[in-house]
Formats: structure tokens, sequence, C-alpha cells
């Protein structure tokens, strides 16, 4: 079984609004990230989570806040976003061998399409 | 210079053809190489990964690496009009995945 789940499949928000996306795995994966993807283009790395801990953060704005309170799940909590916010937010695990990190291979969930108004 | 490169597209094959997808990586000190299929408004889907040099296959996909050019592909054969979407090259060379821009491939019936 390759499958992460996501949810909500959409998002409205406001620009005032507090929101969180909730990501979750069972496949034993001791690694978790975020991407957002916006049109036509390719995903961007936004935060890395490894045995829980949060290992890389590639210079996120503080308005969007991750957490990973196990190892089967993720959370991005949102607040005060812009619209240009607006995009596809992917997330994926894979399971961060620590004697094979090349094998490394990430299997995405579904998305949630998030809009900003 | 992009870290990884690969042709926009659209690459338009015939239904039955092969269709031959190229990606190009900066970074030497890669080691691992994956192709993703993404349809609109999906997420992207892994298809193939590969780590060593030469040729791997799975049922009608091929993905070839060569370290020493720093060059991936993909081939499909007998390509069907479901294939038609943008295909993803990525490297990991620090255990975060380097997407490239994709390429957008369109099957004809």
């Amino acid at each position: 079984d390759t499958e992460v789940t996501q949810t909500p499949k959409h998002l409205v928000m406001g620009m005032t609004n507090k929101k969180s996306l909730k990501c979750e795995q069972h496949m034993g994966h001791r690694a978790m990230y975020w991407y957002k993807q916006k049109a036509k283009k390719p995903p961007e790395l936004m935060f890395v989570y490894s045995y829980e801990k949060l290992s890389i953060n590639e210079s996120v704005p503080s308005r969007f806040s991750p957490e990973c309170p196990n190892s089967s799940l993720l959370n991005l909590h949102l607040h005060a976003l812009q619209p240009e916010d607006s995009a596809l937010y992917l997330c994926a695990s894979s399971q961060d061998s620590l004697d094979r990190p090349i094998t490394d291979t990430q299997y995405f969930g579904p998305g949630t399409r998030l809009t900003v108004l | 210079q992009k870290e990884v490169e690969q042709n926009s597209g659209p690459l338009s094959v015939p239904e039955g053809a092969i269709a031959s997808l190229n990606c190009t990586y900066s970074d030497r000190g890669s080691q691992s190489f994956f192709w993703y299929r993404q349809y609109s408004g999906k997420s992207p889907e892994l298809i193939m990964f590969i780590y060593s040099n030469g040729d791997k296959e799975d049922g009608r996909f091929t993905a070839q690496l060569n370290k020493a050019s720093q060059y991936v592909s993909l081939l499909i054969r007998d390509s069907q009009p479901s294939d038609s979407a943008t295909y993803l090259c990525a490297v990991n060379p620090r255990r975060a995945l380097t997407f490239g821009s994709g390429t957008r491939l369109q099957v004809q019936p």
C-alpha cells in the first residue's frame, strides 16, 4: 500500500482566516514532506520532517507553520495568507532509510487545492 | 543553470509509437533519479526510479541513466492516449527532490 491521504481536497479561505491542512500515511514511513505547486510549474519543496523532527525549511514565510504530531501525521497550519499563496499543496512521504538513502522514494498524496480570497 | 532541465514540449506522438522524454541535471553528486507522471489537476504519480547507469525496464516504460553525461531519459513504448500527461524528472542529491519543469506529452489517437 503506497497511500498518502490529504484533507481537505479543496479549501477556500480569506486572508484573515486560520486553517489547517492534514496529511496521513500508514506505510511506516519516517520522512514527510510539504510541497507547493502553482499551475504549470513543478512542485516546490517547503518543509521536510525526518523522524518527527523538522530537518528542512526552504525559507518559507512564517504564515505557513508545519507540525508533525507523530510519525503518521503531518499538518500545515495557515494564517494570514495572501492571494498569491493559492496553489496545490502536496504532501509526500518516504521511508527515509538511514542505511540506504539513495533508494528513498517519495510517494505523493492527492493534494489540497487552496484558494485564498 | 537550472539544476534539472527538461524540454517543456508539448511532445506529440501518434498512438502506438515510442515516446522519448529527456532530462539533464547539473549536480554530479546526484545518485537517485525519478520519473513522475502528473495528469492535469492531479498529484504526481511515481512511474520509475533508477540509481545505476544503464537501462531499467518496467512494462512499457524504460528508464535510462548515463551519469557521465548527467542525462536520464524515459522511453514509453506503444504509447496510449491515456499516457498524455506531464512527465516530471526528479533528482535527489540531498534527500529532498529537485524537479525539472516537466515535459507535456500528447499521444494522438
